[in-house]
């Protein structure tokens, strides 16, 4: 297996302009999630979706982040406009999340290094 | 909201020495999970621990889960050079719908 595929894996952008970042799963897992790293903020988790459905996008920062998952194969989270503070390593993670939430490791993908100029 | 903290920020050893860190959360967990980030890489598993005063080891890793599962420690034996990265402890919780947390990370350095 290929792992979880993320691209691009590195982002340069002006402020204000549109920035999309593509994410596909591991085949077979249900469970797709999208975090942001940074020095001062840590690990943050910003949404995440089951059998393709958001389930808890409750640290998605403001309406300038979207995130979807059309099908079980594939996830976008866009920013737009994007700004200087969006600047940050983002990372997708996929997972088999059973009955109740019982729950299996993640796996990461490599992440893609966002800078906003 | 719900926290969880870890204990140290960051740890310098000499290599040979033993090491813990140590995660808090505000809030009673389902499981609790634990990550391996090497510097530059992503997050890797390392183990899961599911149970009320469970206690796992993997070689020169112990990990534990409070009884009151808010809890958990990762202690590693004879630290190597390899062990340098940041570890996490997350886990799921329960607040109306199912929330995934990470805590905020404890980085180890290994001195030679």
């Amino acid at each position: 297996d290929a792992g979880v595929i993320q691209s691009p894996r590195h982002e340069v952008t002006e402020m204000g302009q549109e920035v999309t970042l593509r994410c596909k799963p591991i085949s077979g897992h249900n469970s797709l999630f999208w975090y942001r790293q940074t020095m001062m903020r840590g690990l943050e988790l910003l949404i995440y979706f089951n059998n393709n459905v958001p389930i808890d996008d409750s640290g998605m920062p403001e309406d300038r982040f979207s995130a979807k998952m059309p099908n079980a194969s594939f996830s976008t989270l866009k920013i737009q406009p994007s700004e200087p503070r969006d600047s940050a390593v983002y990372f997708c993670a996929s997972t088999l999340l059973g009955q109740g939430f019982s729950s299996y490791e993640q796996y990461f993908g490599p992440g893609t290094r966002l800078t906003v100029t | 909201g719900q926290q969880v903290m870890q204990i140290p920020q960051y740890q310098h050893v000499q290599e040979g020495e033993d090491f813990t860190t140590y995660c808090n959360s505000s809030t009673t967990l389902s499981n609790i999970q634990w990550y391996k980030q090497r510097p530059g890489g992503h997050p890797v598993f390392l183990i899961q621990l599911v149970k009320s005063g469970e206690v796992k080891k993997q070689k020169r890793l112990t990990f534990q889960f409070g009884e009151a599962k808010k809890n958990s420690s990762l202690h590693i034996t004879a630290t190597q050079t390899t062990d340098v990265g940041t570890y996490f402890c997350a886990g799921w919780w329960s607040s109306g719908t199912y929330k995934y947390i990470f805590g905020t990370g404890t980085r180890l350095k290994v001195l030679a």
